[in-house]
């Protein structure tokens, strides 16, 4: 079956600790993004990505940084300097091929990151 | 950054009855799209309309849009307590220079009673 496979399902971390967020699909598409969903708020995007090895900052990118060195694949790392990591990460794609521009989004199941 | 509002917060209905949620944005759009999200899951697509047009139905969903207002509305009809979850509109614009990306609002928790 086609889809986005978001893993870990729940992740802890202490303070000070890199992790890394796995994101993949295979579902042929182009753009692939990273949200983060906190309780009561919206999705706030953190970094997306249009093509492979290239990448643009969203509204939240600082802390985080991303990679693109394959079509299928886009890991989000929490890094240390993010002041507030425990959040639910959703991962999203969406293909740009005669979309006219719809953005239509399959999500994954997300990560559940928490903070010890 | 630019994001819909969606409006109540928090609705509580009874199974059977219809559902409406309303979304408002701030600038102009090149369509909106309603999502669903069951708890500690991903999002779901459910309907998209396009700034040209002005009424969608897909099964028990109907969605309304209105330029002038900078509004939608999603109507579920008929609910069941299976339509229990939180339900987001979300915005495509035009960035200058850069593809359309989508801008989420912070959500409507819908409960439907047995």
């Amino acid at each position: 079956d086609g889809g986005i496979t978001q893993s870990p399902k729940y992740l802890f971390r202490k303070e000070g600790q890199n992790v890394t967020l796995s994101c993949e699909q295979n579902l042929n598409h182009d753009a692939m993004y990273w949200y983060r969903q906190d309780p009561g708020q919206g999705l706030r995007l953190i970094y997306y990505s249009q093509i492979v090895n290239d990448f643009q900052k969203g509204d939240i990118a600082e802390g985080y940084s991303v990679s693109r060195e394959k079509k299928e694949s886009f890991p989000l790392t929490v890094t240390s300097a993010q002041k507030n990591p425990t959040a639910f990460y959703l991962c999203a794609s969406t293909s740009l091929a005669g979309s006219s521009g719809a953005n239509v989004l399959t999500f994954g199941a997300g990560s559940r990151l928490t903070v010890l | 950054s630019q994001q819909g509002e969606e409006d109540p917060q928090a609705l509580s209905i009874q199974e059977g009855e219809n559902a409406t949620m309303n979304c408002s944005y701030k600038t102009s759009i090149n369509n909106l799209q309603w999502y669903r999200q069951n708890s500690g899951r991903g999002l779901v697509h459910l309907i998209l309309i396009r700034s040209n047009e002005r009424e969608k139905h897909s099964g028990r969903l109907r969605v309304t849009l209105d330029t002038s207002k900078k509004s939608s509305s999603l109507l579920i009809t008929a609910s069941r307590a299976a339509d229990t979850a939180s339900y987001f509109c979300a915005t495509v614009y035009f960035n200058t220079g850069a593809n359309s990306k989508l801008t989420f609002g912070k959500g409507i928790t819908l409960s439907v009673r047995p």
